[in-house]
C-alpha cells in the first residue's frame, strides 16, 4: 500500500455540489498538507495541519475547508464547487521537522462542470 | 516571505546529454531547498535536499544540485539524461517562519529526445 493514499483518483462534479477529497497516511507523520496544482502555477498550499488540533489556512483557502479526523486522516471539502476549482489536488505529509521533505499522494484530478 | 522561480517552463535535451535545471529562490535566511520530480500521473517524489554543509548535494537517480548563496540559486544537474527522466521538476524552498511551510516553484517540464 502507498504511504499516502488519496481518494478518489478522479472525480467529475457539477457546479454547486459539495465534494470531499480524502487523504490517509501510514507514515506516522504529524503534519499534513493539501495543495492544488495548476499548469504554470506549480503547487499552491490550501490548508495545512501540524497535528489533529492545529489547522491553518494556506495561501488559497477560500472556497475550501478541511477536517483532520485523526493523525492519519486529513480531508479537503469544497462546499460549493465552481469551475475554477478544476485542478489536480495533492495531499502530502511530513514529520515535525519537515527536514526530510514531503511524502505526496498520487493526487486527485477534479473537474467541475 | 520566501519565493521560488524556475525560469524555464520546459527544456528539451537529447538522451545522453547533460542537464541543468535552474532554480532561484528568495529568502532572508539560510533556506531549506528541495528538488522534486513528478512523473505523469504521479505525485511528487523527493530527489534531493539541502539544509547546510556541503553545497553540492547528491540525490537519487543520479541527480545532484549545487547551492550558491551569492546567486540565490539551487540548480539541478545530471551528467547524462535517460529517456525515463522525462518528467516535471519542481524546486521548493522551506522556511522556519510560520512553523515551516514549503513553497514550490512553477515547475520545469523536461522532454528527452532520442
Amino acid at each position: 500500500d502507498a504511504d499516502v493514499t488519496q481518494t478518489p483518483r478522479n472525480r467529475i462534479t457539477k457546479t454547486g455540489k459539495r465534494i470531499m477529497l480524502e487523504c490517509s497516511q501510514t507514515k506516522g507523520h504529524d503534519r499534513m498538507y493539501w495543495y492544488r496544482q495548476d499548469p504554470g502555477l506549480g503547487l499552491r498550499l490550501i490548508y495545512y495541519s501540524f497535528d489533529v488540533k492545529d489547522i491553518n489556512k494556506g495561501e488559497i483557502s477560500d472556497g475550501y475547508s478541511v477536517s483532520r479526523q485523526a493523525q492519519a486522516k486529513f480531508s479537503l471539502s469544497l462546499e460549493s464547487a465552481i469551475p475554477n476549482q478544476t485542478a489536480l489536488y495533492f495531499c502530502a505529509t511530513s514529520d515535525s521537522t519537515a527536514n526530510y521533505g514531503y511524502t505526496f499522494g498520487s493526487g486527485t484530478r477534479l473537474t467541475v462542470v | 516571505a520566501q519565493s521560488v522561480t524556475q525560469p524555464d517552463i520546459h527544456i528539451t535535451v537529447s538522451e545522453g546529454a547533460s542537464l541543468e535545471l535552474r532554480c532561484n529562490y528568495s529568502y532572508g535566511a539560510t533556506p531549506y531547498l528541495f528538488w522534486y520530480v513528478q512523473s505523469p500521473g504521479q505525485g511528487l517524489q523527493l530527489l534531493l535536499k539541502y539544509f547546510s554543509g556541503d553545497t553540492l548535494v547528491q540525490g537519487i537517480k543520479g541527480f545532484e544540485a549545487e547551492f550558491k548563496r551569492s546567486q540565490s540559486s539551487f540548480n539541478l544537474r545530471k551528467p547524462s539524461v535517460h529517456w525515463s527522466d522525462a518528467a516535471e521538476y519542481f524546486c521548493a524552498v522551506g522556511a522556519l517562519s510560520g512553523g515551516f511551510k514549503t513553497i514550490f516553484g512553477a515547475g520545469t517540464r523536461l522532454f528527452v529526445k532520442a
